[in-house]
């Protein structure tokens, strides 16, 4: 099975601030990686898809990138609504998807 | 627009069985596959079954294989989620939601039922 990690799992920074989350695979994904951002309550949306293609509609600010093992998802300036909880999620075989364990973006 | 309504959670006791429902509107279902992801209050998503476009493939993840059943009618543009032998650690909400673009990432979801295992 392919386990995912997600570092670090709660972050906290200010509005205007660049963030990086990283998200590790056991092994290799190619580039078969989502992230995902949830707030409470709410059901996950899509951010980003194949590791660093943009969702339609989300904004510029957030970027994925990454191959093989090793993925980050950053977010430049920090906008209020960015304070959320972000999963990855990989997806190299129909037969076994996983998410990482989430970080939680909270205010400084 | 893309819609995906579930229904069918509840309160159940343990060894109890459950069928989820979720309906879906603005696309053309029987061209995406499908996946089931629950949510443990408070806790992470993780990813419980899949259903290809025709219901010809399904996939589980190993801690429901044997008590779950993902199923879908295309005619009626529904998924559907048979849960048996309900455990107090199957307690979570339950997502239906869509593959993006024939790729295992999600680009739509429900709102999500909410499943509780208790006595």
């Amino acid at each position: 099975d392919i386990q995912m990690t997600q570092s670090p799992s709660i972050l906290s920074a200010s509005v205007g601030d660049t963030v990086t989350i990283t998200c590790r695979a056991s092994q290799n994904i190619n580039n078969w990686l989502a992230w995902y951002q949830q707030k409470p309550g709410k059901a996950p949306k899509l951010l980003i898809y194949t590791a660093s293609g943009l969702e339609s509609g989300v904004p510029s600010r957030f970027s994925g990138s990454g191959s093989g093992t090793e993925f980050t998802l950053t977010i430049n300036c920090l906008q209020p609504d960015d304070f959320a909880t972000y999963y990855c999620q990989q997806y190299s075989s129909w037969s076994l998807f996983t998410f990482g364990p989430g970080t939680k973006v909270d205010i400084k | 627009e893309v819609h995906l309504v579930e229904s069918g959670g509840g309160l159940v006791q343990p060894g109890e069985s459950l069928r989820l429902s979720c309906v879906a509107s603005g696309f053309t279902f029987s061209e995406c596959w499908m996946s089931w992801v629950r949510q443990t209050p408070g806790t992470g998503l993780e990813w419980v079954a899949n259903i290809k476009e025709d219901g010809s493939e399904t996939y589980y993840v190993d801690s429901v294989r044997g008590r779950f059943t993902i199923s879908r009618d295309n005619t009626k543009n529904s998924l559907y989620l048979q849960i048996n032998s309900l455990r107090a650690e199957d307690t979570a909400v339950y997502f239906c939601a869509r593959a993006y673009q024939g790729s295992g990432s999600h680009d739509s979801w429900g709102q999500g039922t909410l499943v509780t295992v208790s006595s």
